[in-house]
């Protein structure tokens, strides 16, 4: 079955410190992978997306991940953690296809500590 | 362009009060998706318009649920008999017109929070 697999449930940084957060997924094809930003009371905001090529990808925010097809991960990371970056990252498996429903994980929360 | 938009933003019923969300799509967006978030989970898949045409429905979308998108631009999302386990965040994305080998990028609406006394 597909999923999506995030192991840290929330994660505290100090600000100014680097980040990464782990994404792990099972997925039967070649998967198209998305970061999604949610802050309090907001939708969803997408962070960037993997679909082919370069598997390093660059995205809003000063955030990137990097596709790792023989550890099934696609870990999202940022060099230096701002005090706005505190909210709930959730990292996303769809298949390439028109109308794809999106496989989401439960999520990381970010708290930035001063 | 404007974003996708949601309306209400927040709703509060009754057990077995019939409720209805609507959601507007970022102009020119041919495809439209709903999803449900209950707390500490992600969005979970609940159905799929391409169009005016439901494509695709998820086996969380029980018999007293139903959406529409009659003209192909709004859709609507309506819960009959409302039930204590409905309340969460229910969530619009639309996605632009694209081959049918291309995956989609989905863009989010703000949300309508459901909560069932």
């Amino acid at each position: 079955a597909q999923s999506v697999t995030q192991p840290d449930i929330h994660i505290t940084v100090s600000e100014g410190a680097s980040l990464e957060l782990r994404c792990n997924y099972s997925y039967g094809a070649t998967p198209y992978l998305f970061w999604y930003v949610q802050s309090p009371g907001q939708g969803l905001q997408l962070l960037l997306k993997y679909f082919s090529g370069d598997t390093l990808v660059q995205g809003i925010k000063g955030f990137e991940a990097e596709f790792k097809r023989s550890q099934s991960s696609f870990n999202l990371r940022k060099p230096s953690v701002h005090w706005s970056d505190a909210a709930e990252y959730f990292c996303a498996v769809g298949a390439n296809q028109a109308g794809t429903a999106l496989i989401f994980g439960k999520g990381t929360t970010l708290s930035v500590s001063s | 362009d404007t974003g996708v938009s949601q309306d209400p933003r927040h709703k509060i019923t009754k057990r077995g009060q019939n409720v209805t969300f609507r959601c507007d799509p970022i102009s020119e967006h041919n495809r439209l998706y709903w999803y449900r978030q209950t707390l500490g989970q992600g969005p979970e898949f609940l159905t799929y318009f391409q169009n005016e045409a439901q494509l695709e429905k998820s086996r969380l979308l029980s018999d007293r649920f139903s959406a529409e998108r009659p003209k192909g631009s709004f859709s609507t999302l309506e819960i009959q008999r409302t039930e204590q386990g409905d309340s969460a965040m229910y969530l619009c994305a639309s996605s632009p017109k694209q081959g049918a080998r291309v995956t989609d990028t989905q863009y989010f609406g703000p949300g309508t929070r459901l909560t069932v006394l």
